[in-house]
């Protein structure tokens, strides 16, 4: 079964800085892969996903991710954060040509003024 | 075009009691997908229903059950509530049954069981 890591519970930066939430996938094969943002009593957001073909993938909000197989990684970057950006983020993996994501444990970004 | 909804917001049931939550997936929608997300933790897939079949579970007991209607929008049912099934369940909606195809989220049902 797949598995995502997602590193920090929690990452602190400043408005305008750069956003950096890390992800870590479990599989030796290349699968789907997801950001979501979830906002206070809301459900999740796609920001973007990879499927196949370029590996670096623009999203939603500025957000960008690059898929890394030789490091089983998928972190997300944002080059400006803005206080809108503060929520809750999850990666989430998902074998090909299954019906079943797995979602990391998600990552809090807390942006200062 | 109306998104995702979920009804009821919040829910309070007490041990051993039964629920059943409820999901109207966005126009055009063939496919619901229910989630379980406790506090501080990810989303955990419950099942998936494609076109009213059950299409898909996750590690959850046949005590979580769900129905999917002609007009796609769905029920979890959950018997004999637990202490752990304290959570907010969410439901998704999308126009296919694999993973690539985005799923939009509803805003979720908070269920509180003491």
């Amino acid at each position: 079964a797949q598995s995502v890591t997602q590193l920090g519970s929690h990452v602190s930066v400043s408005e305008g800085a750069l956003v950096l939430l890390r992800c870590n996938y479990s599989s030796s094969v290349p699968p789907y892969l997801f950001w979501y943002v979830q906002y206070p009593n809301q459900g999740l957001q796609l920001l973007l996903k990879y499927t196949t073909g370029a590996t670096l993938v623009k999203g939603i909000n500025g957000f960008e991710a690059e898929f890394k197989k030789s490091e089983t990684s998928f972190h997300l970057t944002k080059p400006s954060a803005h206080m809108s950006d503060a929520a809750e983020y999850f990666c989430a993996v998902s074998d090909r040509g299954s019906y079943i994501p797995t979602f990391g444990r998600g990552t809090s970004l807390i942006v200062h003024p | 075009e109306t998104g995702v909804t979920q009804s009821p917001t919040h829910l309070i049931k007490t041990r051993g009691q039964q629920v059943t939550l409820r999901c109207s997936s966005q126009s055009g929608h063939n496919t619901v997908s229910w989630y379980q997300q406790a506090l501080g933790q990810g989303p955990q897939f419950i099942f998936q229903y494609y076109r009213e079949e059950e299409n898909g579970r996750g590690n959850f007991p046949p005590r979580f059950s769900g129905l999917q209607f002609p007009n796609y929008s769905s029920e979890l049912n959950v018997n004999a509530l637990e202490l752990d099934d304290s959570a907010l369940y969410l439901c998704a909606s999308s126009s296919g049954q694999f993973s690539y195809n985005e799923q939009f989220f509803g805003p979720g049902t908070r269920l509180t069981v003491l």
